[in-house]
C-alpha cells in the first residue's frame, strides 16, 4: 500500500516563508501532487512533480528527490489568506491502474 | 466552464439506511473519482471511474459502490449506513487519458456532499 507522513500543524507569521514537508513510501510511485484546501472549501490544485527537481508557481514551489521519497511545499511571502491545510498526495500504478493517496494533511497557520 | 457539482450538499440520514450522491464533472472531463473525508483519516479514495467503468477501487467495504454515466456523471451509493460513514463526500474530475489508465491530469474538487448519519 503508500503511506504519507506530513507535519499536522505549522504555524508562521506574515510575510515569511514556510516550508511543509512529505515523506511516502510506495511502489509504482509516478509523481507527488500538492493541494491546498481552506475551512468548508473543497481541495485545489497547487502543483505537481513527476520528475525530481523544483516546480515553481508564483509564491508557490514544490521539489521532489524520488530516490529519497520525499518532497515538499515552499510557501514564500506569506499571507493571511494562505491559512489552509495542506496536502500531499501521491500518485501510484496500482494492479488495477493508479491512484491518488492523499496524505493526512498539514493546517498552516499564519499570523500577523 | 462551470465546476464540479455535487448533490446534495447536506444530508442527514438514519443508521441502516442507503444513501446516493451525485456528481457532475466538468465538461469534457471523463474520469471521475470519489472521496471520503473526515478528520481523524483525511482524505480517503474510493473509487475512480472512467467510460463508465471502474478503473480502481480503494479499500472501502462492499457498502460503498458507484457507477458512472455516459456523459460522465456520476454517483456513489452507501447501503446500510452506519455512524463511522458520517464524513464529507468529495468527487473530484479530470481529463485523463485511456489506456494504461495513466494520469497525471489535476483532480478538480467539487464542493462535497456532508453525509450525517444518526
Amino acid at each position: 500500500g503508500q503511506s504519507l507522513e506530513q507535519p499536522s500543524e505549522v504555524t508562521a507569521v506574515e510575510g515569511a516563508i514556510v516550508q511543509i514537508n512529505c515523506t511516502y513510501q510506495t511502489s509504482g510511485f509516478y509523481g507527488l501532487s500538492w493541494y491546498q484546501q481552506h475551512d468548508g472549501g473543497a481541495p485545489t490544485f497547487l502543483s505537481y512533480n513527476g520528475l525530481d527537481g523544483l516546480e515553481e508557481t508564483g509564491r508557490f514551489s514544490s521539489f521532489l528527490s524520488r530516490s529519497d521519497s520525499y518532497g515538499y511545499l515552499l510557501l514564500q511571502e506569506l499571507q493571511m489568506k494562505d491559512s489552509a491545510s495542506y496536502f500531499c498526495a501521491v500518485r501510484a500504478i496500482t494492479g488495477g491502474g493508479n491512484k491518488l493517496t492523499f496524505g493526512t494533511g498539514t493546517q498552516l497557520k499564519v499570523e500577523l | 466552464k462551470a465546476g464540479v457539482t455535487q448533490t446534495p450538499r447536506y444530508l442527514i440520514k438514519t443508521r441502516g439506511q442507503q444513501v446516493t450522491l451525485s456528481c457532475s464533472p466538468i465538461s469534457g472531463h471523463r474520469s471521475v473519482s470519489w472521496y471520503q473525508q473526515t478528520p481523524g483519516q483525511g482524505l480517503q479514495f474510493l473509487f475512480e471511474y472512467f467510460s463508465e467503468t471502474q478503473r480502481n477501487k480503494g479499500n472501502f467495504p462492499g457498502r460503498f459502490s458507484g457507477r458512472q454515466f455516459s456523459n460522465s456523471r456520476s454517483e456513489m451509493n452507501v447501503s446500510t449506513l452506519e455512524l463511522g460513514d458520517s464524513a464529507l463526500y468529495l468527487c473530484a474530475s479530470s481529463l485523463a487519458s485511456k489506456g494504461a489508465g495513466l494520469s497525471t491530469d489535476t483532480q478538480y474538487f467539487g464542493p462535497g456532499t456532508r453525509l450525517t448519519v444518526l
